[in-house]
């Protein structure tokens, strides 16, 4: 499975963006970049995906770097409710799994 | 819309005890999927169905632990006997289809405590 690499945690102030960023050096041309987020005791949540262009949803923006290596997604204004771990995943355009890795741990202070 | 439905919410049971969760996946969905959350190992996957067929389930961690799925709308995850090290939350996921550009949609999970 291709990896992924992002920071542990980031911090941000309420009502401002946050810009999460996601390394995948080894992606290939099939592989799609998903983010999911997880607030506290709930389940994974899907945010947005995307195979080579930016995408863009009501939750966030997904930006790919142009050779696919890097991608980032962006909250456009942070609320409180945005607190969560947020985990980006590569997938194959033929698999089923979701692997998720230890992801970033997103606070946003008030 | 109906999300994923997840029962128990909270399972609280004595080691040796026989352990069912309740899934009832998004309507219309073909794909369903049972995962585990722990600190040491983070999210893992157990078992995926489509159309009701079990595909992988390399993730089971052994004999102890089954799943099935009688119909399109309703799916458990049984462990018999329970043990400690099971203590865990179960996610259960569904999705429209398989392949890298559908999203699972998950449930709130079971958090499940043996003693």
């Amino acid at each position: 499975d291709a990896k992924t690499t992002q920071p542990n945690s980031m911090e941000s102030n309420e009502e401002e963006p946050v810009h999460l960023p996601c390394n995948h050096s080894t992606i290939s041309g099939t592989d799609y970049i998903h983010w999911y987020r997880q607030l506290p005791s709930q389940g994974p949540e899907y945010v947005i995906h995307g195979l080579t262009s930016n995408v863009n949803n009501r939750m966030a923006s997904l930006a790919i770097a142009e050779d696919r290596k890097s991608s980032t997604l962006i909250l456009h204004r942070a609320t409180l409710r945005d607190a969560a771990v947020y985990y980006c995943i590569l997938r194959q355009s033929n698999d089923y799994k979701l692997s998720f890795g230890a992801g970033t741990t997103v606070t946003v202070r008030a | 819309d109906a999300g994923v439905i997840q029962s128990p919410r909270h399972e609280v049971t004595e080691m040796g005890q026989e352990v069912t969760l309740r899934c009832k996946p998004i309507s219309g969905h073909n794909s369903l999927f049972w995962y585990r959350q722990t600190m040491m190992r983070g999210l893992e996957l157990l078992i995926y169905f489509n159309n009701n067929v079990p595909i992988d389930d390399s993730g089971m961690p052994e004999d102890r632990f089954s799943a099935k799925m009688p119909n399109a709308s309703f799916s458990t995850l049984k462990i018999q006997p329970s043990e400690p090290r099971d203590s865990a939350v179960y996610f259960c996921a569904s999705s429209q289809a398989t392949g890298g550009s559908q999203p699972q949609h998950f449930g709130d999970g079971t958090r499940l405590s043996i003693l």
